[in-house]
């Protein structure tokens, strides 16, 4: 079974610092990468996907990140964050099969506080 | 595009008391999904419709029932609610092409069960 595992459940940034969140994944082939974030009261918006290729992703709002099979790591990165940023961030895995449950398995998120 | 609506976004009901919550997308999307989100355990799905006319358990079904009424409408059931079942859910939306897709979600519905 496919599951993720977000290790920092809650982050302090300072206004223009960069940004790392940990996100890893267990899966038995290839997966498919999402990052998805939440404003408060809000649903989930997608910031970046990995499906195959390039390892290195980049997303809305200045996001990117990095698909490491050797780790299976994909974590999110920001060189620069911006009030606005602060929020809830969850990554999640997808299975390719296209038969039986094909729903994402999410991560249970990184609630990022920015600091001015 | 209004993408995935949710209806209501705000409930309080009682233990014992019965609710639909309702979804629709205007993507055209074959799969749906609800899904509820607990403080410090992200989303966990409950049921799932990989198309029109079929829906499959997820990871946490019990107390909840759904129905695929059509491709654009999938709702959700509370027969008897529980203070367990307070939570905040989500209804998606995903069309797989080659194996992948993206999760378009709704903006909630914040249920308090007392």
């Amino acid at each position: 079974a496919q599951s993720v595992t977000q290790p920092d459940i809650h982050i302090t940034v300072s206004e223009g610092a960069s940004l790392e969140l940990r996100c890893n994944y267990s899966y038995g082939a290839t997966p498919y990468l999402f990052w998805y974030v939440q404003s408060p009261g809000q649903g989930l918006q997608l910031l970046l996907k990995y499906f195959s290729g390039d390892t290195l992703v980049q997303g809305i709002k200045g996001f990117e990140a990095e698909f490491k099979r050797s780790q299976s790591s994909f974590n999110l990165r920001k060189p620069s964050v911006h009030w606005s940023d602060a929020a809830e961030y969850f990554c999640a895995v997808g299975s390719k099969s296209d038969t039986g449950r094909r729903a994402l398995t999410f991560g249970s998120g990184t609630r990022l506080q920015v600091q001015p | 595009n209004a993408g995935v609506t949710q209806t209501p976004k705000f409930q309080v009901l009682k233990t014992g008391q019965s609710m639909t919550l309702q979804c629709a997308q205007d993507m055209n999307h074959n799969s749906m999904y609800w899904y509820r989100q607990d403080p410090g355990m992200g989303l966990r799905l409950i049921y799932y419709s990989a198309s029109e006319g079929t829906t499959d358990k997820g990871e946490v079904p019990n107390g909840y029932n759904v129905s695929r009424l059509n491709k654009r409408e999938f709702s959700l059931r509370l027969e008897s609610a529980a203070p367990s079942q307070t939570s905040v859910y989500f209804c998606a939306s995903s069309e797989f092409r080659g194996g992948a897709a993206e999760a378009f979600f709704g903006q909630g519905t914040r249920l308090t069960v007392v």
